[in-house]
């Protein structure tokens, strides 16, 4: 079955750790998205990339930080910088930037202990 | 800037009854519009869309109309199930090709 994978479904970090989010997708798509969700808002977005060694800033990418060596794989690093990181991680995918359709993974959810 | 703004939840229905959730956008150019559903615990799932005006996205018994006199993609459902009880999310494509969202309305469908 083609999707979206993110693991861990849940994660715990203490203060002034830095943890790594993974997203794995075999749907052959070039672009791929981090976003956050907060209870009772939008989606955020942290950072996307259009195609393999390329990424750009989103709304929200101060104390994050991405990689995209390949094609299918879109890990989101969150840093010690990011003063507020508890949250539900989620990622996308799309066949490119300017499709129409985005497809989500199941999320993860980070708390800061 | 772009932004989407929807009803504030929760909804509290009872099973068969009908369904609208209220979304209106603020955009420069003809956006395509979009409702996602996250269910308990999951990511995101497409639901529908609507890529110019007056056009109609439908899926699972759920309905949107673009109108872009009133700038409103309103979801609607004529008779609603438990199964339907989740957080439902309107968003649009600005020109940049980024999904601006909504805040998303939480439905609760009572037996």
């Amino acid at each position: 079955d083609g999707g979206i994978t993110q693991s861990p479904k849940y994660l715990f970090r203490k203060e002034g750790q830095n943890v790594t989010l993974s997203c794995e997708q075999n749907l052959n798509h070039d672009a791929m998205y981090w976003y956050r969700q907060d209870p009772g808002q939008g989606l955020r977005l942290i950072y996307y990339s259009q195609i393999v060694n390329d990424f750009q800033k989103g709304d929200i990418a101060e104390g994050y930080s991405v990689s995209r060596e390949k094609k299918e794989s879109f890990p989101l690093t969150v840093t010690s910088a990011q003063k507020n990181p508890t949250a539900f991680y989620l990622c996308a995918s799309s066949i490119s930037r300017g499709s129409n359709e985005q497809f989500f993974g199941p999320g993860t959810r980070l708390t800061v202990l | 800037g772009d932004s989407v703004t929807q009803m504030e939840g929760p909804v509290t229905l009872s099973e068969e009854a009908f369904l609208t959730i209220n979304c209106t956008y603020t955009a420069t150019g003809y956006p395509s519009l979009f409702w996602y559903v996250q269910y308990p615990g999951e990511g995101l799932q497409l639901l529908l869309k609507a890529t110019k005006a007056d056009d109609k996205g439908s899926n699972k018994g759920f309905e949107a109309t673009y109108r872009k006199e009133t700038t409103s993609f309103h979801l609607e459902k004529g008779s609603v199930q438990v199964s339907d009880s989740a957080v439902y999310f309107c968003a649009l494509t600005d020109s940049n090709y980024q999904l601006i969202w909504g805040a998303g309305t939480k439905l609760i469908i009572k037996p």
